[in-house]
């Protein structure tokens, strides 16, 4: 039993397409967070959100706390966002993770 | 920025072998993380540190010990290596939990292949 589902597991778009991964979670939580590892294993947080939604760039993160579900867009996709990207939810001093989703966009 | 350094991107070493990973940040953070990543399972916690001389197990702390003497270094011990500790080790660090939106911020990881 995982905490924290995604989907899809793996995504391959043309560039330019508008992508959307999802989070499920079922736990409470204090906040979620949306990270992103390039192929040479470096992390980064993105997003970092415990209601509403947080724009950044291309990407944008809407979270619903009633339904325990996240979403995170990326607009006009680009080959460089080409990554695997990680959703994680923080219950006080605990971290879960998801298993990521692996992203792939063709020029 | 936040930098957080792991002494090895990639290390090979043969079962039985007593293993060090480093790790080091700069933001004089509170809590270190020690996390484990493999194909299909995501990020696993090994270990993590709240303080200075602080551990908690995490999830699979087996085969593993840590050490923090230092607030800025958290290290992670293989006690005798075996194949199935082969994997991506990654670092964490993340200010004191509790207060409000943290986040943790990531080493570039070590491939530890053990033979």
């Amino acid at each position: 039993k995982n905490e924290v589902e995604q989907s899809p597991q793996n995504l391959t778009a043309q560039e330019g397409e508008f992508i959307t991964i999802n989070c499920s979670y079922s736990v409470g939580i204090s906040a979620l967070h949306w990270l992103q590892q390039h192929p040479g294993g470096g992390i980064v947080s993105l997003f970092m959100l415990s209601s509403g939604k947080k724009k950044h760039g291309r990407l944008i993160a809407t979270i619903n706390i009633q339904e325990k579900h996240s979403s995170l867009h990326i607009t006009a996709s680009h080959p460089r966002d080409s990554a695997v990207y990680i959703c994680a939810v923080r219950l006080l001093s605990q971290f879960y993770f998801g298993t990521g989703t692996s992203l792939t966009v063709i020029p | 920025d936040v930098k957080v350094t792991q002494s090895s991107r990639y290390l090979v070493k043969r079962t039985g072998e007593k293993v060090f990973l480093e790790c080091v940040q700069d933001m004089d953070h509170e809590n270190m993380f020690w996390y484990r990543q493999d194909p299909g399972l995501g990020l696993r916690l090994i270990y993590f540190s709240y303080d200075v001389k602080m551990k908690e197990k995490g999830d699979i702390p087996e085969g593993y010990s840590v050490s923090r003497e230092k607030k800025e270094r958290f290290s992670l011990i293989l006690e005798s290596a075996s194949t199935n500790q082969t994997s991506m080790y990654l670092c964490a660090s993340s200010p004191l939990l509790g207060t409000g939106l943290v986040t943790q911020y990531f080493g570039p990881g070590t491939r530890l292949l053990v033979l």
